[in-house]
């Protein structure tokens, strides 16, 4: 089972670049999350989906789009990327609410880094 | 604003040793978690404990939940060099949506 896969794994881009992170999973889960890991600041939710074609933003949504046109992808986009982006972003899906079923699967991680 | 918070941020214990991480949170929630992440990789689920509950085991992990003090610990008995990695609480916000926040976490290195 390849559970969640990011992609890419790593990408520089130059200030006022645009981007899209992908992520797909292949359980049939029906949320799906975007974090950034930064130092000392743990993981901070971006944006999720809790079904196919629904979005909803998170703690910090500004400056990136997301889109769940599938219901095994979800979409990280960069409009025009600053160096606050510099990050490790994590894709993370689950069945339900986590109270229902447990657990976020989470992928490994794609690195950003905006110059 | 980040809503668990752990304590401590750092911690180095011998191998053989107990290891407990503490976290605090500020809201009503449905759930708490646990997860591990080791250096380079995606976090793995480690337990979930309901709001109802106050223990929990799973093999050598041992989670408490007091929601009067809005607080959770993870106890890892018998620590393995394999331990070595960094923790995170996450809770489920009831009052948020039901989003899934993490804390700061806590990196805990085991000594031979």
């Amino acid at each position: 089972n390849a559970g969640v896969t990011q992609t890419p794994k790593f990408r520089v881009l130059k200030t006022g670049q645009s981007m899209t992170l992908l992520c797909a999973q292949d359980m049939n889960h029906e949320y799906m999350y975007w974090y950034r890991q930064d130092p000392g600041m743990g993981l901070r939710l971006i944006h999720y989906s809790v079904g196919e074609g629904t979005t909803a933003k998170g703690e910090v949504p500004d400056g990136y789009n997301v889109s769940r046109l599938k219901k095994q992808n979800f979409l990280l986009g960069l409009e025009s990327a600053a160096p606050s982006q510099t990050s490790v972003y994590f894709c993370a899906s689950s069945y339900s609410r986590t109270g229902d079923t447990g657990e976020l699967f989470f992928g490994e991680g794609s690195r950003l880094t905006v110059l | 604003s980040q809503q668990g918070e752990e304590d401590p941020q750092a911690l180095s214990i011998q191998e053989g040793e107990n290891a407990t991480m503490n976290c605090s949170y500020k809201t009503s929630i449905n759930n708490l978690q646990w997860y591990r992440q080791n250096s380079g990789r995606g976090l793995v689920h480690l337990i979930l404990i309901r709001s109802n509950e106050r223990e929990k085991h799973s093999g050598r992990l041992r989670v408490t939940l007091d929601t009067s003090k809005k607080s959770s610990s993870l106890l890892i008995t018998a620590s393995r060099a394999a331990d070595t990695a960094s923790y995170f609480c996450a809770v489920e916000d009831m009052n948020r949506d039901d989003k899934i926040i993490f804390g700061k976490g806590t990196r805990l290195h085991i000594l031979p």
